[in-house]
């Protein structure tokens, strides 16, 4: 099994509320990353954990927290977002060997974000 | 037909002919090098890597060159199919102490006339 699995495939939001993205994943993979896609260009990676631990956080604004409750699942917290997040929002992840190098990414479908 | 992914972002080919995509990277420090394939309205998928010690991996109807020298990754499609229609990316991995970082190159958009 090499899927990744994000819900829910589309979200509307308002500027206002607040909504969670969810991943799921079980490869037994210890490294997982969220990154954000808008149109015609590349994803650019947010986050990374490594161990269900925060590693890496690419100046995301804190309108964005993720969170990492098990190696299984990683979430996306979404509060006061803006109308210029609306993008692409996909999880990947790796084996996550520590200290391990060259590691595939397995990426899910998606969730596409709208925000009014 | 052939592309410079950063200047050409599209490129259209011949059902049947071989299309190659260049991607220049960033990061001498990258040592592994990915591409993916991204159809409309999915994720990206996984189409062959190479580690930096290597000059060129083979796959199916598929081969990746690397020239550590000039920063330089090219993915060539041998007889190219309506199927291979999609935007392609080109991902350098760095390596830090904290974990992987994976950062995609500007893509290519592919398309096959039948």
């Amino acid at each position: 099994d090499t899927e990744v699995t994000q819900t829910p495939k589309h979200l509307v939001m308002g500027m206002t509320n607040k909504k969670s993205l969810k991943c799921e994943q079980h490869m037994g993979h210890r490294a997982m990353y969220w990154y954000k896609q808008k149109a015609k260009k590349p994803p650019e990676l947010m986050f990374v954990y490594s161990y269900e631990k925060l590693s890496i956080n690419e100046s995301v604004p804190s309108r964005f927290s993720p969170e990492c409750p098990n190696s299984s699942l990683l979430n996306l917290h979404l509060h006061a977002l803006q109308p210029e997040d609306s993008a692409l929002y996909l999880c990947a992840s790796s084996q996550g060997i520590a200290g391990g190098l060259q590691e595939t990414q397995y990426f899910g479908p998606g969730t596409r974000l709208l925000v009014l | 037909g052939e592309s410079v992914g950063l200047h050409l972002p599209t490129l259209s080919v011949q059902e049947g002919d071989n299309s190659i995509i260049n991607c220049a990277y960033s990061n001498s420090a990258s040592d592994y090098f990915i591409w993916y394939k991204q159809e409309s309205g999915k994720g990206p998928q996984f189409i062959i890597d190479i580690r930096s010690n290597m000059d060129k991996r083979q796959g199916q109807r598929v081969t990746v060159l690397l020239n550590k020298t000039v920063k330089h990754l090219s993915l060539q499609i041998a007889a190219t199919q309506p199927g291979d229609s999609a935007v392609y990316f080109c991902a350098e991995n760095l390596h830090v102490n904290t974990g992987n970082q994976f950062y995609f190159g500007t893509g290519t958009s592919l398309t096959v006339i039948p």
